[in-house]
């Protein structure tokens, strides 16, 4: 199938700062990205949905100027968590939609500790 | 927006016994349902889908049926094994995938 990738694996920052996320299409080129936050012993939550070349279209309830989210390549999209809190600590997971065969692969998730 | 419920969140069965979960949607459009195992810390993993022009899909010991008129799916798991243990979610697709809430599934040696 096809690979999905994501880094850093883990990240430890402290309150206040930024933290930026990518999410690579390795083996085929992805007009569109999704990303997920899991917190412990809980689903998969999409938070926003990421188009190469246009504005992330973001779910209710995500605050768009606390996540950015930037996908400027087919194969590339980077989520930003600003001045982070110790409540965004989270696994942060990514996936790509390859049209080819219409189908989501994902990454392997950001452990996000913010202190 | 789409819905999906899932149950149980959890199930404990013997080694050998099947293991049933079960979910529902709300949005008759959805058209693909995946269902995923997840190991702790890791991403994951597609185990079986099914889209709504078939009514059940077989791949060895996994198997999974849809209702489209009652808007729910299955996952059917036969002759489990202790390696089947973790926690397993469904989804509701058109477009995006909305997740079921999970169910841990634990075979007991």
């Amino acid at each position: 199938g096809a690979v999905v990738s994501q880094h850093p694996s883990r990240v430890i920052c402290k309150s206040g700062t930024s933290v930026k996320i990518e999410c690579r299409s390795l083996d085929f080129q992805a007009t569109t990205m999704f990303w997920y936050r899991q917190f412990p012993k809980k689903s998969l939550m999409l938070m926003a949905t990421s188009n190469e070349g246009s504005k992330a279209t973001y779910e209710q309830g995500v605050e768009k100027d606390k996540f950015l989210i930037n996908h400027a390549s087919l194969t590339l999209s980077t989520l930003t968590v600003t001045s982070a809190h110790p409540e965004d600590s989270s696994f942060y997971i990514c996936s790509a939609r390859d049209p080819g065969v219409n189908e989501q692969f994902f990454g392997p998730g950001t452990r996000l500790t913010v202190l | 927006g789409e819905n999906v419920e899932q149950h149980p969140s959890t199930l404990s069965v013997q080694e050998g016994d099947s293991a049933v979960i079960k979910c529902t949607y709300s949005d008759s459009a959805s058209n693909y349902f995946p269902w995923y195992k997840q190991e702790l810390g890791k991403r994951p993993q597609l185990i079986i889908d099914i889209r709504s022009n078939v009514g059940e899909k077989k791949d060895q010991r996994i198997a999974v049926t849809l209702n489209k008129t009652a808007k729910h799916f299955s996952l059917h798991i036969t002759e489990t094994q202790p390696e089947d243990s973790a926690v397993y979610f469904c989804a509701a697709s058109i477009y995006k995938y909305i997740f079921g809430t999970g169910t841990r599934l634990k075979v007991l040696a």
